[in-house]
């Protein structure tokens, strides 16, 4: 079964303290693994696509890699403005014409000034 | 406005009444995704429209769901005869073409009482 775990379910930081947040997966072809970002009362918002093992995306503070089991969304001197729900999404390979999206249940990060 | 657009934002109803919840993607989006997001949990896939059709309903819990798209734009999400697990927020997305970028709406939260 294609399924999403996140580790932790919630992270507190100090500003400025890094850390990194997992997302293990199994999928019998992955199309594409995402992360997403979620403020209290909004939707996610999209953060990176990773397609294949190896391959590492970054964005300000936030960079994203990817095995062949797990990703991992590293947070470098966290401000807190980056306090938020994280989500994993996996997107499978096969199941016909579907597009649909598998994501876990999120890791809330607090950044403590 | 340049996102998706989602009313009402805060739906409270009582068990055994009609429901409908509607989302305006942005414009020129072919791709539109219906999600369900209970508390404490990440997004639940519901259905994926590409054009007017349905290309994949596998995510409706039970016939009480319906979604229909009639004119490739906006679309509707009915539930009948609601009950109160149904209480959820619902969130809608919509993406270019086929990929896991989607841009999802802030919402529309349901309560059954």
């Amino acid at each position: 079964e294609d399924q999403v775990t996140q580790s932790p379910e919630a992270l507190r930081l100090q500003e400025g303290e890094s850390s990194s947040l997992n997302c293990s997966y199994t999928v019998s072809g992955l199309r594409g693994l995402f992360w997403y970002r979620q403020d209290p009362g909004k939707g996610p918002e999209f953060l990176f696509t990773l397609y294949s093992a190896g391959e590492e995306k970054e964005k300000e503070r936030l960079k994203a890699t990817l095995t062949k089991k797990e990703s991992f969304l590293h947070i470098t001197a966290p401000k807190p403005e980056d306090s938020a729900t994280y989500l994993c999404a996996i997107r499978p390979l096969f199941g016909g014409a579907t597009n649909k999206l598998i994501f876990g249940t999120g890791t809330l990060l607090a950044v403590q000034p | 406005g340049a996102g998706v657009s989602q009313t009402p934002s805060n739906k409270v109803t009582e068990k055994g009444k009609y429901v409908e919840l509607r989302c305006d993607p942005i414009s020129g989006h072919t791709a539109l995704y219906w999600y369900r997001q209970s508390l404490g949990q990440g997004p639940e896939f519901l259905i994926y429209f590409q054009g007017t059709g349905a290309a994949d309903d596998s995510g409706l819990p039970n016939d009480r769901f319906f979604a229909v798209r009639p004119e490739g734009s906006v679309s509707t999400l009915k539930i009948q005869r609601t009950e109160r697990g149904d209480s959820a927020v619902y969130l809608c997305a919509s993406s270019v073409l086929e990929t896991g970028e989607l841009f999802f709406g802030e919402g529309s939260r349901l309560t059954v009482l």
